[in-house]
């Protein structure tokens, strides 16, 4: 069963250093989102990005975060300048129907757990 | 206010029975869909169920179902049988029109043990 890909599981940095966090999306869909998750806390929303431009982003996603797509398949998180906290488990998720559509179905990673020390 | 409640962290069931995992929404749209994943300690969330404001019937997916009260705006996620690979902590989501459908609002979720 296809699935979204989310490399590496658990990345430990130092603070102030940049991280680029790595995302395979299922292979057929254009929507791609980024969540992240701190500890004991809710899920919360990050970014949407389709046909290589931001859709919607969160206050969350200032101008310490950017978003790529760099080539056909990966999808990419840069965290510049990691602070202690953004420590978090960070998901991202795709989905093969536009965020137009409510039952537009987001499908997630394993997510990327990150440790800023 | 909370736009997402749920307000049991901890559930206990024994296996083969059902439990019922509560969520309760707060929306002035009249579009929106609402969500269930399941987020096993392995760390990856799940898609279960979906219900759409819209949808006359009960979603049901297997031995998922959602009690869906739209007039009490609860949208409550029904396991029966369960099994002990249930064991994980259950999230309840919503999507609004008026976010534009990108943005899926979660719940601190409910974490359900399932005991043989």
């Amino acid at each position: 069963e296809p699935e979204v890909t989310q490399t590496p599981s658990h990345q430990v940095t130092q603070m102030g250093q940049e991280v680029i966090l790595r995302c395979v999306p299922i292979s057929n869909h254009l929507y791609f989102y980024w969540y992240r998750q701190i500890l004991g806390q809710k899920v919360e929303f990050l970014v949407s990005f389709y046909n290589n431009e931001i859709s919607e982003k969160s206050e969350i996603f200032d101008d310490q975060f950017s978003v790529e797509r760099p080539d056909g398949s990966n999808f990419t998180l840069k965290i510049r300048s990691t602070k202690l906290e953004d420590s978090a488990m960070y998901f991202c998720a795709s989905s093969i129907s536009p965020p137009g559509l409510a039952k537009n179905i987001q499908y997630f990673g394993a997510g990327t757990r990150l440790s800023v020390l | 206010a909370q736009k997402i409640t749920q307000t049991q962290p901890g559930m206990f069931v024994q296996e083969k029975e059902a439990v019922t995992l509560d969520c309760t929404y707060d929306t002035s749209d009249q579009s929106y869909g609402l969500f269930w994943y399941k987020q096993p300690s392995s760390g990856e969330m799940i898609f279960l169920i979906y219900q759409g404001s819209y949808d006359e019937q009960n979603a049901t997916e297997g031995r998922y179902s959602l009690n869906f009260q739209k007039a009490r705006k609860s949208a409550n996620l029904v396991i029966s049988a369960s099994q002990l690979g249930d064991s994980a902590m259950y999230f309840c989501a919503m999507r609004e029109a008026s976010s534009g459908y990108s943005t899926l609002t979660f719940g601190k979720g409910t974490m359900l043990l399932v005991s043989p």
